[in-house]
């Protein structure tokens, strides 16, 4: 079975600029999470999808970050304009039921 | 709110040796998941162990066991026979079983060396 699938890999952006992250879970799991994780930190959720409905997004900073789930499948997670604390590794999960499996991430660098 | 607190910043073992890895959580539920995960260097998030609230039965895998102590809101990972590939960074967390949000809170991880 295919793991969950994340891209790019690496980026580097400087500070004001937008990037986008890719996800592709695995297949048939109708849970979908975003997690951001700053150095020497846990990873902390920001934003859960069900299908293509959101079912958290209390800790999503909705001025700069958003997401999306089209189709219930693929998702991608958006910021624009970044800051420098925003640099971090960036978890797509998936789930079925209550175990969530996790894609490599993306490492964002902001200069 | 749900908070995870791992006390152990670093901890390190001796190849072959026995470690144990400390974590404590705070919930007001009564039904929740528990679980450890293994975070190997530049290497993606994978399940060591996990443990339903509603078990008593402490939860083996292998050479990882756990100890959970429901009432103290303990959950330790027990790491036996311990090899140069368990090296990592080891995350506690902990999801809600109820509610329709099964985010998971993670702690802030002990990274782990194993000394050859």
């Amino acid at each position: 079975e295919a793991g969950v699938a994340q891209s790019p890999r690496y980026k580097i952006i400087e500070k004001r600029q937008s990037v986008a992250f890719w996800c592709n879970p695995i297949s048939g799991h109708a849970t979908l999470y975003w997690y951001q994780q700053i150095l020497g930190q846990g990873p902390k959720l920001l934003i859960q999808f069900q299908n293509n409905g959101v079912v958290d997004d209390s800790q999503l900073p909705k001025d700069r970050f958003s997401a999306e789930r089209l189709k219930g499948v693929d998702s991608t997670l958006k910021i624009q304009p970044a800051k420098l604390e925003d640099s971090a590794v960036y978890l797509c999960a998936s789930s079925f039921y209550y175990e969530q499996y996790f894609g490599p991430g993306t490492r964002l660098t902001v200069t | 709110a749900q908070t995870v607190t791992q006390s152990q910043p670093e901890m390190s073992v001796q190849e072959a040796e026995t470690v144990t890895l400390s974590c404590t959580y705070d919930t007001s539920e009564s039904d929740y998941y528990l679980f450890w995960y293994k975070q190997p260097p530049s290497r993606q998030m994978i399940l060591v162990i996990r443990q339903e609230a509603y078990k008593q039965q402490n939860a083996t895998e292998n050479r990882f066991s756990v100890n959970f102590q429901k009432a103290a809101k303990s959950f330790s990972l027990k790491i036996s026979d311990s090899q140069l590939g368990d090296a990592a960074m080891y995350f506690c967390a902990y999801s809600a079983a109820q509610g329709g949000s099964e985010k998971l809170v993670f702690g802030k991880g002990t990274k782990l060396t194993v000394n050859p």
